[in-house]
């Protein structure tokens, strides 16, 4: 079954820390993106890539990175610098042609110890 | 004037009755409009989307209605179920902008028995 899977689905971080959140796909999608939902606020993007080696600043970047090596992968790294991170993170990819709708994973929820 | 407002908050249906979840926009721009609907723990799911070009879309028990001059769109559940119960969310992209959604912030459906 074609899908998006994110792992794990619960993080802790400590203080100080770096987590990386795993984001693969398997429907040949061109874009994809990461999300956080946090209770009451909708989704807001973090990230997001068009293409392989190629990535842009969503609207909350700070504090996060990401890279894009292959087709079907995202990581998402929550940087120490990231005072809050305590949220749920979704990712979600899309084809690159025209009006086609975004297929999320199931999530990871981040919290800190 | 990226933003999306969603209304109510939440909501309390009775089993068959029709739920009414409306969204507005500000940026004209703005040309596809889907909504997501999402049950605990598990990513966003696409539900029914919209394109400006149109006044109203169906599909099954779910219906878009769209208001362009008073930017404006509204999901319509008709006889609601208790499966029916999760968080809609409305959002809207624009053309050549990688596909990016904005979202509302969402709105928790409960359908009682």
């Amino acid at each position: 079954d074609g899908g998006i899977t994110q792992s794990p689905k619960y993080l802790f971080r400590k203080e100080g820390q770096n987590v990386t959140l795993s984001c693969e796909q398997n429907l040949n999608h061109d874009a994809m993106y990461w999300y956080r939902q946090d209770p009451g606020q909708g989704l807001r993007l973090i990230y997001y890539s068009q293409i392989v080696n190629d990535f842009q600043k969503g609207d909350i970047a700070e504090g996060y990175s990401v890279s894009r090596e292959k087709k079907e992968s995202f990581p998402l790294t929550v940087t120490s610098a990231q005072k809050n991170p305590t949220a749920f993170y979704l990712c979600a990819s899309t084809l690159y042609q025209g009006f086609q709708p975004q297929h999320f994973g199931d999530g990871t929820r981040l919290s800190i110890l | 004037q990226q933003q999306v407002k969603q209304s109510p908050q939440s909501l309390i249906v009775q089993k068959g009755g029709i739920s009414i979840i409306n969204c507005a926009y500000e940026n004209t721009a703005f040309d596809y409009f889907p909504w997501y609907q999402q049950f605990p723990g598990k990513g966003p799911a696409l539900l029914i989307a919209i394109r400006p070009d149109v006044s109203e879309k169906k599909e099954g028990r779910f219906t878009i209605s769209f208001n362009k001059s008073a930017k404006q769109f509204s999901l319509h559940i008709m006889d609601s179920q208790p499966g029916d119960s999760a968080t809609y969310f409305c959002a809207a992209s624009m053309t050549g902008t990688a596909s990016k959604l904005t979202f509302g912030t969402g709105t928790r459906l409960q359908v009682t028995l």
